[in-house]
């Protein structure tokens, strides 16, 4: 089973907030992502690290922010929130990139509603 | 321009029959596919995988076929249980080379949603 962790589940907030969305990981993995999911759409990769220090962007452009100071840990963080950010939020891991044998192992996700 | 396409975005099934999910892609270069399963208000969770060079990849109840030639792969699931209802995502691999060196880039369908009736 793996062990990564996604704070808070659910989130409602009203706009221009700022939130952090937290997720760790216990499996020692290097490599840490951040997808963004709408009902009925595809999984859109917005961030990506592998290893301390290492951030990049991913396929699909975020006015959100991450960073990597340790291994297990890899928050996003939106400094003003506004209603076109609501979304839910995967956070995910894994051994040996993405997709490679190893696959990626998911957190539950957090669920966004920006009023 | 979606590069991995399931264009069943419901199917619904009776126990003990069969379930097949099928996916489309257009990128040549994909090497390796992948099937997640995804609850409500959980993260999806892997199924199973395929290579390129394989064309059937068998797990359990779960078997994944692949056509390279027409570029389209299929999830069967026999047979099938009310607990494998969930929405099933079609997941495509491509390597880069970028200056972290080789890493996998890994495009996702909009999923299907099986229901599988008792």
């Amino acid at each position: 089973e793996a062990d990564i962790y996604q704070t808070p589940r659910y989130l409602v907030i009203g706009t221009g907030k700022k939130i952090t969305l937290e997720c760790s990981q216990t499996m020692g993995h290097d490599k840490m992502y951040w997808y963004q999911q709408d009902p009925g759409m595809e999984l859109h990769l917005i961030h990506y690290s592998y290893g301390v220090n290492s951030t990049e962007k991913g396929d699909l452009s975020s006015e959100s922010t991450v960073s990597r100071i340790r291994t297990e840990h890899f928050p996003l963080t939106l400094e003003s929130a506004r209603p076109s950010h609501t979304s839910q939020y995967l956070c995910a891991s894994s051994e040996r990139g993405q997709g490679l044998g190893g696959e990626l192992f998911f957190g539950e996700g957090s669920r966004l509603t920006v009023l | 321009d979606q590069q991995v396409k399931q264009n069943s975005p419901s199917l619904s099934v009776q126990e003990g029959r069969i379930s097949i999910l099928n996916c489309d892609y257009t990128n040549s270069m994909f090497d390796y596919f992948l099937w997640y399963k995804k609850y409500p208000a959980e993260g999806p969770t892997f199924l199973i995988s395929i290579s390129s060079i394989k064309d059937k990849n068998e797990d359990g109840r779960f078997t994944v076929f692949l056509n390279k030639s027409a570029k389209h792969l299929s999830l069967h699931i026999v047979p099938s249980q009310p607990g494998d209802s969930a929405v099933y995502f079609c997941a495509a691999s491509e390597r880069r080379v970028g200056a972290q060196g080789s890493n996998y880039k890994l495009t996702f369908g909009k999923g299907t949603l099986l229901t599988v009736n008792p």
